[in-house]
């Protein structure tokens, strides 16, 4: 089974600074999707920035961009210039192929982001 | 194009009752999948339904159920509501495989 282990709980970060978030996984599989998805206190969760295995780039979404490093098997994300409006969980994770085609994602336990104006 | 709608947006039930979740995705997305999120196990699949078919159920006993309409719209149900099934419960949509998922606002759900 796959894991996702995010080690830190909360994060400080002043505004305007960079900040990033770990995430370390655990797969056999050869081909993989790693994601991360930032949840507000309004409880959505919002995508926010998707890596394939064999994607030779890291993935970049604006302010957002994936650190990948295949041998080590982590999918930090980077935030750059926080803004207030980051405060919130963020939470990674991986797809997950079970049987008859359906697919589910597996979350670690996320990271509180705090940015301090 | 609007997003994922969970209604109600909360909801306060008591123990031994039964409440059913619904779940609008997406137009034009057939994959609906529920997930669950409490402060102790974080977020966990609940199941997957695809053109009104349920292809995948996580580890959750019988008394979690669902279905999905030939609208795509889903409904979720949980007979004999115990205090652990207090959560907030998360609907999500996508076009097709290998698609990311786009998620509701979820549905607070407090068992007394």
């Amino acid at each position: 089974a796959q894991k996702i282990t995010q080690t830190q709980p909360g994060m400080f970060v002043q505004e305007k600074e960079a900040v990033t978030l770990d995430c370390t996984y655990d797969t056999s599989d050869q081909s993989y999707g790693l994601f991360w998805y930032k949840q507000p206190s309004s409880g959505e969760m919002i995508f926010l920035i998707y890596q394939g295995s064999y994607d030779e780039q890291n993935a970049t979404e604006g302010r957002y961009s994936l650190n990948f490093q295949k041998a080590r098997k982590s999918a930090n994300l980077v935030i750059s210039a926080s803004q207030l409006g980051d405060s919130a969980m963020y939470f990674c994770a991986m797809r997950e192929l079970t049987q008859g085609g359906s697919e589910k994602l597996v979350f670690g336990k996320g990271t509180k982001l705090t940015v301090n104006p | 194009k609007a997003g994922v709608t969970q209604t109600p947006r909360y909801l306060i039930k008591t123990r031994g009752q039964q409440v059913t979740l619904s779940c609008s995705p997406i137009s034009g997305h057939r994959s609906v999948s529920w997930y669950q999120q409490t402060p102790g196990q974080g977020l966990q699949f609940l199941f997957e339904y695809f053109s009104e078919t349920q292809r995948n159920k996580g580890n959750f006993p019988g008394r979690f159920s669902g279905r999905q309409f030939s609208n795509s719209r889903s409904e979720m149900n949980v007979s004999t509501l115990e205090l652990g099934d207090s959560a907030l419960y998360l609907c999500a949509s996508r076009v097709s495989a290998n698609e990311k998922l786009f998620f509701g606002s979820g549905t607070q759900l407090s068992v007394l």
